[in-house]
């Protein structure tokens, strides 16, 4: 079965520096990957998506960006953080859409 | 407005209650996910439903594909079921599989 390791799982961290969150699939290969943000009293919304390596699909224009280096890897980054890419960003994934989704722990990040 | 409305937002029941959390969607969809959030984060997928209703142990799951609507029951509930329930629904074109979330039910269980 999928199982995704994301980290950390909370962060903070100044605004104006770096980001670089990490999700890593197991069980499973050539799955179709996402990030997802959910912001205080909101719901999940998807960010990227990817169906392979090097295929990066952005739903919203905002400050971050994501990366696809290995089947199974999917980053999420930003060279500057705002203040208001504070929130819980969700990692999931799913192989084929008969098994489901799997989701990540999830990383809390705070700006200040 | 949003294309996945959950109801009610929060929900309070004491121990040993029947709880249902209702779900209503404006698109068309080839499929339906409940899921838990825990007070940690981390999301659970309880059911995949694209047409009748679906069980697993205490939790039922049903959906009305003409009319938008799907439910999720709750028997015998106990404070361990408190958590964040999200509804979500899967399009019914292309290969994405992208998934549209309801904001979620905060369903806490008193003893």
């Amino acid at each position: 079965s999928q199982t995704i390791h994301q980290w950390p799982a909370t962060l903070v961290q100044p605004v104006g520096s770096p980001l670089s969150l990490e999700c890593t699939v197991e069980g499973t290969s050539n799955p179709n990957l996402y990030w997802y943000r959910q912001a205080a009293g909101r719901g999940l919304q998807l960010l990227f998506y990817s169906v392979g390596i090097g295929q990066i699909s952005s739903e919203v224009p905002q400050n971050l960006s994501a990366s696809r280096p290995q089947d199974r890897q999917f980053i999420l980054s930003s060279k500057k953080l705002l203040l208001s890419d504070s929130g819980f960003y969700l990692c999931g994934a799913v192989r084929d859409v008969d098994y489901g989704y799997t989701f990540g722990s999830g990383t809390r990040l705070t700006v200040v | 407005k949003n294309e996945v409305e959950q109801s009610p937002q929060n929900l309070t029941a004491q121990e040993g209650e029947f709880i249902t959390i209702n779900c209503s969607y404006s698109v068309g969809i080839s499929a339906l996910h409940w899921l838990q959030q825990h007070p940690g984060g981390g999301i659970v997928s309880l059911f995949m439903l694209s047409s009748g209703k679906k069980k697993h142990g205490r939790l039922i799951a049903t959906i009305n594909i003409q009319e938008k609507h799907s439910s999720l029951h709750i028997t015998a509930s106990h404070p361990r079921d408190s958590a964040v329930y999200i509804c979500a629904v899967r399009g019914s074109g292309g290969s994405n599989y992208k998934l549209t979330f309801g904001k979620g039910t905060l369903l806490t269980v008193n003893p």
